[in-house]
């Protein structure tokens, strides 16, 4: 069946370490992989989005990287700050250009 | 430049009711989706629009909701007769004429069915 996995516990790191994050998928050859960010009462905001062929995307303190081989992406958050505490979803665009969500991860940073 | 808006922001309503969500995607941007969030569970895809055309509508659950987009605009998704596995938070998002660019959310609106 198809799956998307991310980190089932909340991640709790101290500020100004980096946070990383795993998104794993299973029956899925997606040509884009998105990550989105979500804040309690608001709707995903757009991260970042990396394409099948890359493997690495950076902007500012956030790092993405895709293995299409593993079916795995790790989502890195440097120097990360109290602001950061937020739910973390791995989306992959698959046909019909719709996005799949996975679960989440809670990131909670700690001053 | 004014993101996705969705009305209402809440809704409350009793078993076998009819609701209907609005969506107001971003200006100009043709594709329209709409995703809903049950609890507990990852943000599920509804359907699809690009302008006023159903595009896919597969995550659509069953032929209790129905969704326009009349002229290609704003968009609605109506619930008739809702059921109380309906309940959960509803999103819409738009993107640009590139359909896998990224995707704008509005804030959803929470349905509550009692």
């Amino acid at each position: 069946s198809q799956k998307i996995e991310q980190n089932s516990e909340a991640l709790n790191i101290q500020e100004g370490k980096t946070a990383t994050l795993t998104c794993n998928y299973t029956n899925y050859s997606p040509a884009y992989l998105q990550w989105y960010r979500q804040d309690p009462g608001r709707g995903p905001v757009f991260l970042l989005l990396i394409r099948e062929n890359e493997k690495e995307k950076r902007k500012e303190r956030l790092k993405v990287t895709f293995d299409t081989t593993l079916k795995q992406s790790l989502f890195h958050i440097t120097a990360s700050q109290p602001a950061d505490s937020a739910t973390y979803l791995c989306a992959l665009l698959v046909y019909g250009n719709k996005l799949v969500f996975g679960a989440g991860t809670i990131l909670r940073v700690k001053s | 430049e004014a993101g996705v808006t969705q009305f209402p922001s809440h809704s409350v309503i009793e078993k076998g009711q009819t609701v209907t969500l609005r969506c107001d995607p971003i200006s100009g941007h043709d594709n329209l989706y709409w995703y809903r969030r049950v609890m507990g569970k990852e943000i599920k895809f509804l359907l699809h629009f690009v302008k006023e055309s159903k595009q896919d509508e597969s995550g659509m659950p069953n032929n209790r909701f129905l969704a326009e987009r009349t002229g290609g605009t704003y968009s609605t998704l109506k619930v008739q007769p809702a059921e109380l596995e309906d309940s959960g938070v509803y999103f819409c998002a738009s993107s640009g004429k590139m359909a896998r660019n990224e995707q704008f959310f509005g804030p959803g609106t929470r349905l509550t069915v009692l």
